[in-house]
């Protein structure tokens, strides 16, 4: 059971639009931590996708974006490409468990 | 480019111990703190340890409190991982990440290609 929930799996079509939602609680997220996110392509290690919410490394595409509110933060991906189907993991901090916490991760599939 | 390279992972037996190293270059390793994070076969990411650029602080994960301790070779750009007791559940690719921090936020902005750690007996 991780400490922030994502639904485990989403899916859309090539250009549809996309979100990947990221729920924590007054210890984490609501606590006003920052949400991270991260992109796993199969069989590769986590890259940096989204940080402090809503920035996005230089090289990430503007396709992709993040936003945060109250307890709740969400990744949105538009313009749906096959290249991006993989794992994606939001993180932050907890204040009670004094440590970085990520969600289960989210498998999104391009149909 | 910065390049984190993971090493000595293997196959152990449950109660044994195992060393992992992360050799780091293309950055001055000895201004960033440093992570440790897995994922076991199938699982989602789990976070373990930090420790500060200086090696002066480490945090861990309940999960590993006691068992495994992060330490750091700044001389070398080398950061390890001593895990002792190792339990079938310890199993999981090993990931060793750069800390990138502003205020009190953290994020991981590069991590290493991953080392495969297998507790069996």
């Amino acid at each position: 059971q991780s400490v922030l929930t994502q639904p485990p799996s989403v899916s859309g079509a090539p250009g549809q639009r996309v979100t990947i939602s990221c729920t924590g609680s007054r210890s984490n997220i609501g606590a006003g931590y920052d949400v991270h996110w991260y992109q796993q392509l199969p069989g590769t290690a986590p890259k940096l996708l989204i940080y402090g919410n809503s920035n996005r490394p230089s090289g990430v595409p503007d396709r992709f974006s993040g936003s945060k509110s109250g307890t709740s933060a969400s990744l949105a991906i538009t313009g749906l490409q096959a290249e991006d189907e993989a794992d994606y993991y939001c993180q932050s901090y907890d204040s009670s468990l004094s440590g970085w916490v990520f969600g289960g991760g989210t498998t999104l599939t391009v149909l | 480019q910065v390049q984190l390279v993971e090493s000595g992972g293997g196959v152990v037996q449950p109660g044994r111990s195992l060393r992992l190293s992360c050799a780091a270059s293309e950055f001055t390793f000895s201004t960033y703190g440093m992570h440790w994070v897995r994922q076991a076969p199938g699982k989602g990411l789990e976070w373990l340890a930090v420790i500060s650029y200086d090696g002066s602080s480490k945090y861990y994960a309940d999960s590993v409190k006691g068992r495994f301790t992060v330490s750091r070779d700044n001389s070398k750009n080398m950061l390890f991982l001593q895990m002792n007791s190792l339990r079938a559940e310890d199993t999981a690719v090993y990931y060793c990440a750069r800390d990138v921090n502003v205020g009190s936020e953290h994020w991981f902005d590069s991590w290493g290609q991953g080392t495969l750690v297998s507790v069996s007996s």
